[in-house]
């Protein structure tokens, strides 16, 4: 069965430090692949997306995710991280079904800033 | 392109009570889906429409649960005799058939005491 796992519930970085979330899957064939940001009470915003071709994708707000087939990961990271990206990120896949592409997500990893 | 919409964005209701949710996509966005999350999880799919069309729904959506999408836009999702364990909130989201990218509202949060 499809799935994916955020092993890191919570995370606390201090600002202007690197960021790595962790994601990893679990899908038969080659996957879409997904991270959303949402902050409290609001919806997800979509980050970034992977389909095919270059493993490292570039998104918004100076974020990158790179796929690795080997180990079924697809983590993000950004280099430096501002007060600003204080929220909860989530990993999804799309699990192709019929045509069309239903989201599984992981559980979330919520991040915390120190100034 | 004002993105999705929906309505209302928090509801309180009594256990019992009928609550109904509304969902706008982008206007030009042929699929529309619909997700449920609990406290400090992840969102899970509930149901999917193309077009009008409800596709596919999942084990999730009992029979208190149905969802429609008349005319191909804005789709609906009404609960009947609401739980507290209905408590959640409910996204929607659409995408293009020519895209896989699922674009989200802002959710509605419900409330069941």
């Amino acid at each position: 069965a499809q799935s994916v796992t955020q092993p890191d519930i919570h995370i606390t970085v201090s600002e202007g430090a690197s960021l790595e979330l962790r994601c990893n899957y679990s899908y038969g064939a080659t996957p879409y692949l997904f991270w959303y940001v949402q902050s409290p009470g609001q919806g997800l915003q979509l980050l970034l997306k992977y389909f095919s071709g270059d493993t490292l994708v570039q998104g918004i707000k100076g974020f990158e995710a790179e796929f690795k087939r080997s180990q079924s990961s697809f983590n993000l990271r950004k280099p430096s991280v501002h007060w600003s990206d204080a929220a909860e990120y989530f990993c999804a896949v799309g699990a192709f079904s019929g045509g069309y592409n239903k989201l599984i997500f992981g559980a979330g990893t919520r991040l915390a800033v120190h100034p | 392109d004002t993105g999705v919409s929906q309505d209302p964005r928090h509801k309180i209701t009594k256990r019992g009570q009928n609550v109904t949710f509304r969902c706008d996509p982008i206007s030009e966005h042929n699929r529309l889906y619909w997700y449920r999350q609990t406290l400090g999880q992840g969102p899970e799919f509930l149901t999917y429409f193309q077009n009008e069309a409800q596709l596919e729904k999942s084990r999730l959506l009992s029979d208190r649960f149905s969802a429609e999408r008349p005319k191909g836009s804005f789709s609906t999702l009404e609960i009947q005799r609401t739980e507290q364990g209905d408590s959640a909130m409910y996204l929607c989201a659409s995408s293009s058939s020519s895209e896989e990218t699922q674009y989200f509202g802002p959710g509605t949060r419900l409330l069941v005491l």
